[in-house]
């Protein structure tokens, strides 16, 4: 059964900081993993999707890699600023029916 | 820009009322998904169709039923509200190809009391 982690659950950096977020999944066997960010109360937003056959993905100040052999992908988030203060979601499509298995998480809070 | 809309951001019903969610969608997508979202628990999947008049059961399909009768519409069906159906609930969906990615709804945040 695919499960998926991240970690940490929490983090808090001062404003400029450059900052990873982890995720790991058990099953290698995945079509793709997304990133989301969530709002508190609202919906998610996709940040980044990186296909099975790829290494990164890239938008703005957001660089997202995959190794699949290892079951791992990052999140890397330069020059952090209050306004990407929020809850980090990873994702991996998996399995005959091609669901999404989510992680719990990452909140990160960026102090001005 | 692609779109899926939540017809409800907050809504508060009593404990055995029939509740409707409902959720449409401007891509064409075949896939749509219903998650709900409590803390602790993280997102899990309630039901989710490949087409039209077609539903599949997710993790947690208990309590709700599901209609989509047409493409771009689908709707979650709580036939009795309980309390412990309080929750954050998020529609989202997808082309049907396995390598595409997802796109969620702004979410229903749902009070049952």
């Amino acid at each position: 059964k695919q499960e998926v982690t991240q970690i940490p659950a929490a983090l808090s950096v001062p404003e400029g900081e450059n900052l990873v977020l982890n995720c790991s999944f058990t099953d290698s066997a995945i079509y793709n993993l997304q990133w989301f960010r969530q709002d508190p109360g609202k919906g998610l937003t996709s940040l980044l999707l990186i296909q099975s056959s790829q290494r990164e993905q890239t938008s703005g100040r957001l660089n997202a890699s995959l190794d699949k052999s290892s079951g791992r992908s990052t999140l890397y988030i330069a020059a952090s600023q209050p306004g990407d203060s929020a809850t980090y979601l990873c994702a991996v499509r998996t399995g005959n029916t091609g669901k999404l298995i989510f992680g719990q998480g990452t909140t990160l809070q960026v102090k001005p | 820009d692609v779109k899926v809309t939540q017809s409800s951001r907050y809504l508060v019903k009593r404990t055995g009322e029939k509740v409707f969610l409902e959720c449409v969608q401007d891509m064409d997508h075949e896939n749509m998904f219903w998650y709900r979202q409590d803390p602790g628990l993280g997102l899990r999947l309630i039901y989710f169709s490949y087409d039209v008049k077609m539903k599949e059961k997710g993790d947690i399909p208990e309590g709700y039923s599901v209609s989509r009768e047409k493409k771009e519409r689908f709707s979650l069906i709580l036939e009795s509200a309980s309390t412990n159906q309080t929750s954050m609930y998020l529609c989202a969906s997808s082309l049907r190809g396995r390598m595409d990615g997802y796109t969620f709804g702004s979410g229903t945040r749902l009070t049952v009391v």
